[in-house]
């Protein structure tokens, strides 16, 4: 099983330029995470969601968008990006509330650098 | 809010050793979860251990425990016998049992160094 896959796994933009992360699981996972991962700052959740069609903002949302159009997909994207977004990203999923003992499951992440 | 604090930025054990690892953690619910995630220069995200607040016994997973102190809000990470592939980032993580988000509250991490 590939689990959680992100796309693309580096990129380096320039300031006020668009562009979409990937992120796939093939574990029929209802919750699925963004967080982005800055040094001496842990993980700290962007954007989150609890179903397919459903999105809700974590601690840091602004500056991102998300959308969860099919089950399988989450996609977060950065309409105008700034320096402050230079970061590490991860993707999570994990089954449903009723499962909250279970880990999540996390991609491999993706290292963002804007210029 | 629940809030989780590593206070060691970095640590360092000789191999074969026993290194501890701490973690503290504040909240106002009952039942929850915790994690222990290691982090290694590849970046992946490994879960390491997990315990559950409602269980009394610490939980193990071969060579890494936990030392689990709910009235205290600790839980702490032991590894024994520690090996050159234990070097590498450990999050400590919180998870609500209720509640619609479901997500991980991440401490800041500690380093882990393995000297030969």
């Amino acid at each position: 099983n590939a689990g959680v896959t992100q796309t693309p796994k580096f990129r380096v933009l320039k300031t006020g330029q668009s562009m979409t992360l990937l992120c796939a699981q093939d574990m029929n996972h209802e919750y699925m995470y963004w967080y982005r991962q800055d040094p001496g700052m842990g993980l700290r959740l962007i954007h989150y969601s609890v179903g397919e069609g459903t999105t809700a903002k974590g601690e840091v949302p602004d500056g991102y968008n998300v959308s969860r159009l099919k089950k399988q997909n989450f996609l977060l994207g950065l309409e105008s990006a700034a320096p402050s977004q230079t970061s590490v990203y991860f993707c999570a999923s994990s089954p449903s509330r009723g499962y909250s003992n279970q880990p999540q499951h996390f991609g491999d992440g993706t290292r963002l650098s804007i210029l | 809010a629940q809030t989780v604090t590593q206070s060691q930025p970095e640590m360092s054990v000789q191999e074969a050793e026993t290194v501890t690892l701490s973690c503290t953690y504040d909240t106002s619910e009952s039942d929850y979860y915790l994690f222990w995630y290691k982090q290694p220069p590849s970046r992946q995200m490994i879960l390491v251990i997990r315990q559950e607040a409602y269980k009394q016994q610490n939980a193990t997973e071969n060579r890494f425990s936990v030392n689990f102190q709910k009235a205290a809000k600790s839980f702490s990470l032991k590894i024994s016998d520690s090996q050159l592939g234990d070097a590498a980032m450990y999050f400590c993580a919180y998870r609500s049992v209720g509640g619609s988000q479901g997500n991980l509250i991440f401490g800041k991490g500690t380093k882990l160094s393995v000297k030969p």
